[in-house]
């Protein structure tokens, strides 16, 4: 089992949609949780962390589920500027700074 | 802003050369790393650093090897550059452990 995981997609959704992704972990120990954005053949770009009781950013929100170890990302009125790759990243804990990614979803939004 | 800096965007080298891919952060972070990303195999570790001349492995160090003299400074060398190392390469750094990563623009390496 990969150490974190999440559905590369694609999403096809229509500007306006809703659409929220998941992204499950492994280790029960794990630390922090974050979001990242990567436009095509450029870097990963920060989204934003996910905290324990959950948060919000404009029309992003981001969950942890501690128990059934999973992370996700919802977006509201999806724009076309939205289309990219979202990548989730974990860090697995244990004293290490080690920052495991998924290999990330694609979302393409269309008019 | 956290800048991240990488020496080179594009690098063409052949088959057994030594490469140096260079990395710099301006913003006194202590960890600094170094991933490749290929299609569908999404971002691997390779080597990760958390103070001047520590280095731990990531998950696919083979064939690499990091160098941290400064903090601001990490270097990833590829002893003898295979054509298996035709990748994105990737650096990042963080302020402490458990916080977000930065990354530099990526550099494409080919090796022919």
């Amino acid at each position: 089992r990969k150490e974190v995981e999440q559905d590369p997609g694609p999403f096809n959704v229509p500007e306006g949609a809703t659409v929220a992704f998941n992204c499950t972990y492994s280790n029960s120990a794990s630390q922090s949780f974050f979001w990242y954005r990567q436009d095509c053949r450029k870097e990963p770009k920060l989204l934003m962390s996910v905290y324990s009781s959950g948060n919000e950013d404009g029309r992003f929100t981001a969950q942890l589920n501690r128990a059934s170890q999973y992370i996700s990302l919802l977006i509201r009125d999806s724009k076309l500027s939205d289309s990219a790759t979202y990548l989730c990243a974990v860090n697995m804990g244990g004293g290490a700074s080690k920052l495991t990614f998924g290999t990330g979803t694609r979302l393409q939004v269309t008019l | 802003d956290v800048k991240v800096t990488q020496s080179s965007r594009y690098l063409v080298k052949r088959t057994g050369e030594k490469v140096f891919l260079e990395c710099v952060q301006d913003m006194d972070h202590e960890n600094m790393f170094w991933y490749r990303q290929d299609p569908g195999l999404g971002l691997r570790l390779i080597y990760f650093s958390y103070d001047v001349k520590m280095k731990e492995k990531g998950d696919i160090p083979e064939g690499y090897s990091v160098s941290r003299e400064k903090k601001e400074r990490f270097s990833l060398i590829l002893e003898s550059a295979s054509t298996n190392q035709t990748s994105m390469y990737l650096c990042a750094s963080s302020l402490y452990a458990y916080t977000e990563a930065f990354f530099g623009q990526g550099t494409r390496l080919t090796v022919v």
